[in-house]
């Protein structure tokens, strides 16, 4: 079946790099994306990875995909306090069904 | 700038209620999602519309029921609300020439808590 794994808490300080990571079981996904949640707010997409691809940089972003492990992860070069939100790994499949994981509250510390 | 709205944004009512959260979108997007976001985070999807008079059932079973009767419309309805239907209800779209649903815009969401 379909699961989404993420760690639930990261905590970093201003200015150091933070890495979420994220495990997945179903292999067959096309993307794979990170949104981002700031609070009362809904969901905006940061970035995302086609499944064919290794890494992807966006500016302070950096995807890596390792699908020999299904494991995902994203880098925030540089952290600020303004990155502190909720992070959600997820999966789609052809159709456009989406799987999120849990997410992963990131706190930043001046 | 995703133009996806939600109403209303915080609602609070009593058991056996009869309530309708609304979802709008201006981009003239045929695929159109709810999902359901637990206080743990989670998100879960309940329902999904691929165009006009198309509504699926998601991958959690809820209690509520979807309509699609215009394009830009897709409310949510629950015909008695209790306490296990507390939670946030988040509305989505996407382009359906996008074949992989490659983005979807999310609206702010609807916080329900019902007492």
């Amino acid at each position: 079946g379909e699961d989404v794994e993420q760690s639930l808490f990261l905590s970093v300080r201003e200015g150091d790099s933070s890495v979420i990571n994220c495990t997945y079981t179903d292999s067959s996904s096309t993307y794979l994306y990170w949104y981002k949640q700031e609070p009362g707010a809904g969901l905006q997409l940061l970035t995302y990875i086609f499944s064919n691809m290794d890494m992807k940089q966006d500016q302070r972003l950096t995807v890596l995909l390792n699908k020999k492990d299904k494991h995902l992860s994203l880098r925030i070069a540089d952290t600020q306090t303004g990155d502190s939100a909720i992070y959600f790994c997820a999966e789609s499949f052809q159709g456009g069904k989406l799987i999120f994981g849990q997410g992963t509250e990131l706190s930043v510390k001046p | 700038e995703a133009d996806i709205y939600q109403t209303p944004r915080y609602l609070v009512i009593g058991t056996g209620k009869k309530i309708t959260l609304e979802c709008s979108q201006t981009m003239g997007h045929d695929k159109m999602y709810w999902y359901q976001q637990d206080p743990g985070m989670e998100l879960h999807l309940i329902h999904y519309s691929y165009g006009v008079n198309s509504t699926e059932k998601g991958d959690l079973s809820s209690e509520s029921t979807v309509s699609r009767i215009r394009t830009e419309h897709f409310p949510l309805t629950l015909e008695s609300a209790r306490p296990s239907h507390t939670s946030q209800y988040l509305c989505a779209s996407s382009d359906i020439r996008d074949r992989d649903g490659h983005e979807q815009y999310f609206g702010p969401g609807t916080r329900l808590t019902v007492t």
